[in-house]
């Protein structure tokens, strides 16, 4: 069954220390996607990457760090840089065609709280 | 990518049609209009997408203006399930590069009994 996960689903930190958070995909992607979402608002991008070795940063990756080293993987480390940290954290890929270039298939997200 | 933009809220009877409205006025020619939909907690589900033509898929359908300014998504018989966050998207559609999409606040659909 393809997809795309993200592990774990809740996790717990005490301000200060960095965390990883895993994004797993078997759709064959080129392309994916970090985004976060506070409440009552919309998605906004931190990083993405289009290839394996290579990403940029989006809209808000201060704090926040990437890497791409193999395709089906693209974990995002939050740091203590990250000033407000707590939030829901959604992982992306998409297939590169242009009638499909915005269709993007999401992970069901990490609830980060920082304590 | 142009602009979007939505009601906030809407709510829709079970079992009737939910249309949901986007105005989209500064749309490009080579812009497509995409729907999305977010279940609280989940992450976003995409559910149609067009250019130019009306479109029908298995969730909905999606009526796009002859000049592309505006377009309604319709799910012909709401049920509670479909009670989520709205998500009506502009974007280039060009293979190659990121397709970053911009998700603004979307319109909250209730659907009650």
């Amino acid at each position: 069954d393809g997809g795309i996960t993200q592990s774990p689903k809740y996790l717990f930190r005490k301000e200060g220390q960095n965390v990883t958070l895993s994004c797993e995909q078997n759709l064959n992607h080129d392309a994916m996607y970090w985004y976060r979402q506070d409440p009552g608002q919309g998605l906004r991008l931190i990083y993405y990457s289009q290839i394996v070795n290579d990403f940029q940063k989006g809209d808000i990756a201060e704090g926040y760090s990437v890497s791409r080293e193999k395709k089906e993987s693209f974990p995002l480390t939050v740091t203590s840089a990250q000033k407000n940290p707590t939030a829901f954290y959604l992982c992306a890929s998409v297939e590169y065609r242009d009638d499909l270039a915005g269709r993007q298939f999401f992970g069901p997200g990490t609830r980060l709280t920082v304590l | 990518d142009a602009k979007t933009t939505q009601p906030p809220s809407m709510d829709c009877a079970e079992g009737r049609a939910a249309n949901l409205p986007c105005n989209h006025s500064t749309i490009s020619g080579n812009e497509y209009v995409y729907w999305y939909r977010q279940i609280h907690s989940q992450g976003p589900q995409y559910i149609i997408h067009g250019l130019k033509n009306n479109e029908t898929n298995e969730m909905a359908s999606l009526i796009i203006t002859e000049d592309r300014k505006s377009s309604t998504l319709i799910l012909p018989h709401a049920t509670l399930r479909d009670t989520a966050v709205y998500y009506c998207i502009v974007r280039v559609g060009r293979a190659g590069t990121a397709s970053k999409l911009t998700f603004g606040t979307g319109t909250r659909l209730q659907v009650t009994l």
